[in-house]
């Protein structure tokens, strides 16, 4: 398996502008969650899909923010409009079922934005 | 509401060994994992304890207590390749609530 593949690897775009980050989740994973990284803030739960289905947003910063699964092999995040305090590393990471058991989640390598 | 403590720096030579505490406050317990992440790459999976006691995988072993609400990863015969962050989690809701963090640096 290829693990979790996300894209693109870097993003780099001005303040204002609209930006999609993708994500496609291990094959049979039925959870699916995106997580940003700061140094000050550490890793936040932004939103989870169970079986495609949001569960849970409370994550989502504000409403710039937006996230879909339209099926299992398919998810993105996109913000728009982007602004400079949203630059960070976004994750995208999948598992069986809640992913609190002995085989935890799989993360992809992650998106770098920078918002100028 | 929950919250996770753990050391933000530790430094170790190599091999020797490490234990990384972690403490957690959680409404509701459902196990304590480790992930490893090497600078610039994703948090891997190490370890999950549920109940009471150690589990050991390889070089790597992790220490859960309930009552105290703490635990730990050791790591032993430390390698340079060790030098990562590593995190502990609790399930919140519905998905894994992480802690800051604790960066190792393994020395020659």
């Amino acid at each position: 398996d290829a693990g979790v593949i996300q894209s693109p690897r870097h993003e780099v775009t001005e303040m204002g502008q609209e930006v999609t980050l993708r994500c496609k989740p291990i094959s049979g994973h039925n959870s699916l969650f995106w997580y940003r990284q700061t140094m000050m803030r550490g890793l936040e739960l932004l939103i989870y899909f169970n079986n495609n289905v949001p569960i849970d947003d409370s994550g989502m910063p504000e409403d710039r923010f937006s996230a879909k699964m339209p099926n299992a092999s398919f998810s993105t995040l996109k913000i728009q409009p982007s602004e400079p305090r949203d630059s960070a590393v976004y994750f995208c990471a999948s598992t069986t079922g809640t992913g609190d058991r002995s085989y935890g989640y799989t993360f992809g390598s992650g998106t770098r934005l920078t918002v100028v | 509401g929950q919250s996770l403590e753990q050391p933000s720096e530790v430094t170790a030579v190599e091999g020797a060994i490490v234990q990384i505490n972690c403490t957690y406050q959680t409404s509701g317990f459902y196990g304590l994992s480790w992930y490893q992440q090497h600078d610039g790459g994703a948090p891997t999976f190490l370890s999950y304890n549920a109940l009471d006691g150690l589990e050991e995988t390889g070089r790597f072993s992790s220490f859960l207590s309930r009552s105290d609400s703490y635990g730990y990863l050791l790591l032993q015969e430390l390698q340079m390749k060790d030098s990562a962050s590593y995190f502990c989690a609790v399930r919140g809701g519905y998905a894994l609530n992480f802690g800051k963090g604790t960066s190792l640096l393994v020395t020659p």
